[in-house]
Parts: structure tokens; sequence; C-alpha cells
């Protein structure tokens, strides 16, 4: 069985550039998660889909984080316009059921 | 305070020592526990959830005590192949459906040959 993938794995762009990362969750999971890891700093939740639906976005960092996932499948993370501080890695998880989380390899994303 | 505080070692343990890591949590709406490893600029990698009853996963053993808040994961016989870092890790409940994952920053293990 597949596991998660993300795509790119790596993106360097400088800052006021806008970015659109991707996520495939394990086939037939219909709960989907993004995290995020800077420099230094523990992983951080960004927010969490049950089909299209978000769930939780409390954890977004403000409105240049735009994530969508039409269609109960794939999901795109948005920044626009990126900022410095946006460096880091972002990884996609997702769940069958409320509990077990499988990660994704993460993109790195490099703001110059 | 950090939500889920950990012990960030180093630990270096030689081959076939048993090491044991710990973990403490303070949101009371935590309602699942994990470890996962994570390798160097690798994805965290889920090693085995925890329930109050114990559970033990060959050589991995974790424990948690709702009532103090902790969690902890032993493993015997370590090998090479351990070398990594274990996050703590711990499921909260927002609202209906929703969760989210809190970690702890690591634990950072090197097994020596």
């Amino acid at each position: 069985e597949a596991g998660v993938t993300q795509f790119p794995s790596h993106s360097v762009i400088e800052k006021g550039q806008t970015v659109t990362l991707r996520c495939d969750p394990i086939s037939g999971h219909d709960n989907l998660y993004w995290y995020r890891r800077v420099m230094g700093k523990e992983i951080k939740f960004l927010l969490h889909f049950v089909k299209e639906s978000k769930q939780d976005e409390s954890g977004m960092p403000n409105n240049r984080f735009l994530a969508e996932r039409t269609g109960g499948t794939y999901s795109t993370l948005k920044v626009q316009p990126a900022e410095l501080e946006d460096s880091g890695v972002y990884f996609c998880a997702s769940s069958q059921d409320a509990y077990e989380q499988y990660f994704g390899p993460g993109t790195r994303l490099t703001v110059t | 305070r950090k939500e889920v505080e950990q012990d960030p070692g180093p630990f270096n343990v030689p081959e076939g020592a048993t090491v044991a890591f710990n973990c403490t949590y303070s949101n009371s709406a935590s309602q699942s526990f994990f470890w996962y490893r994570q390798d160097c600029r690798k994805e965290p990698k889920l090693l085995m959830s925890v329930y109050s009853s114990g559970n033990e996963d060959g050589r991995f053993t974790a424990q948690l005590n709702r009532a103090s808040q902790y969690i902890s994961l032993l493993i015997r016989d370590s090998k090479l192949s351990d070398s990594a870092t274990y996050l703590c890790v711990v499921n909260i409940r927002t609202s209906g459906s929703a969760r989210q994952l809190t970690f702890g920053s690591g634990t950072q293990l090197t097994v020596l040959p």
C-alpha cells in the first residue's frame, strides 16, 4: 500500500512569491492533516480535514496560508505571499480513524 | 510551559543497553498517546501507541500514567539501528471530530558500537 506522498520534496522561493505544496494521503483515509516544523522548534499542527471539510484550522499562522482539499482526495497548501519566517518543513499526515496518523516525507521550503 | 515536555538528551548508550525516555503532557483533553521516531531529515514514523495498561512491542515497552500525565518508553537490548530522535506525541480532541497531534521536541538517542 502506498504511503502519504508530498510534492515537491524541496522548494526554494524568494520572499513575496507564491508556493503551492501538494499532499496525497493514503488511499481511503478521510482524515488529512498539515503540520510544520520550523528551524529549532517542534512540529506544530496547522489544520485537519475530514474529507473535503476543514475540521480544525486553528494552527494556520495567518491568512497568507490557504489549504484546500477539493473532492476529499489530495490537498494543497498555498503560501501567498511567502515570508522568510515561512521557511521550514511542511508535513502532511493522514489517518483512517481519528487516532494513528501516518506522515509523508515532507516538503522542505526555503524562502530567501 | 510546553504542552509536551521531553528531555532533549542526547542519550549516548552502548549496544545492548537499556534506555528509558520520559515525557509529561499538560493538556487534560489529551485522548491518545504515541511514540514516533524520526531519523535525520526524514518524516516522523509511528513507533507505537501508548495505553494505560502499558504495551509492549518486541524490545519496546510504553507506559501511560493518566493521573500523573506521564508517558514513558523503554528500549531494551539497544541496536545501532535504534539511533534516532524519539518524539512523544499526544492526540488532542479540540472539538467534534477535530483532532490534532501535539509533539514534544524529541529526545535524541545514539547507540554506540
